[in-house]
């Protein structure tokens, strides 16, 4: 079944525990990006990868970092959390940036 | 830069009724706009995808239009049913340096029985 997987989907941490979402992909889509939703705010995009090795920054990168080392996968990295990173994140992955895109469920993240 | 914004906020019909819902964007310099639905605790799911090019795009009971000109996208639903409440995001893909996407606030939809 083709999908975008996300781990974990929920997930409680403390201020300052680095800690990792991964994100994968199984339809070889070379654009890949990673969402947070909160409410009031709606969904704001953080950073994008448009292929292996290249990722550039959305609208709310800061506190944020990515990898793209393989196609599939595309982990989101938070070195050191703090409570204003609490959201709903989505990965998302198509063809190139300009064809549909498919979302994962969402990992909802709570830093305390 | 871009801003996307939605009309209205939220929506309550009765079963049966077409529907019109509204999305507007600032920098019309797009590549397309995508329509999604999204369910309380779900993640996206693509409804219609519009290339710059194109002026509509249409599936089953819905369809949806571009104005580039005007900086506005309408998804219309026909015969709406109560499965289709959800909220509903319009997307807009900027043709700049940055291909980065900026979604709109959604309208929350609720199809009465």
């Amino acid at each position: 079944e083709a999908q975008v997987t996300q781990n974990p989907r929920y997930l409680i941490t403390v201020t300052g525990k680095k800690l990792t979402v991964t994100c994968s992909q199984n339809m070889n889509h070379e654009y890949m990006s990673w969402y947070r939703q909160d409410p009031g705010l709606g969904l704001r995009q953080i950073y994008y990868s448009m292929n292996v090795e290249v990722t550039d920054k959305g609208d709310v990168p800061e506190g944020y970092k990515v990898s793209r080392k393989e196609k599939r996968n595309f982990p989101l990295i938070l070195e050191s959390p703090s409570p204003n990173q609490t959201s709903l994140y989505f990965c998302a992955s198509s063809f190139a940036s300009y064809n549909e895109q498919f979302f994962g469920p969402g990992t909802r993240l709570t830093v305390l | 830069k871009q801003e996307v914004t939605q009309i209205p906020a939220a929506l309550s019909v009765p079963e049966g009724e077409n529907l019109v819902l509204n999305c507007s964007f600032t920098d019309s310099a797009i590549y397309n706009l995508q329509w999604f639905r999204q369910d309380p605790g779900k993640g996206l799911t693509s409804l219609l995808l519009i290339q710059s090019s194109q002026r509509e795009q249409t599936s089953g009971r819905l369809n949806a239009s571009l104005d580039k000109s005007s900086g506005r996208s309408t998804l219309y639903i026909a015969a709406s049913q109560p499965g289709d409440s959800a909220t509903y995001l319009c997307a807009a893909l900027g043709r700049g340096l940055g291909q980065n996407f900026v979604f709109g606030p959604g309208t929350r939809l609720s199809v009465l029985p």
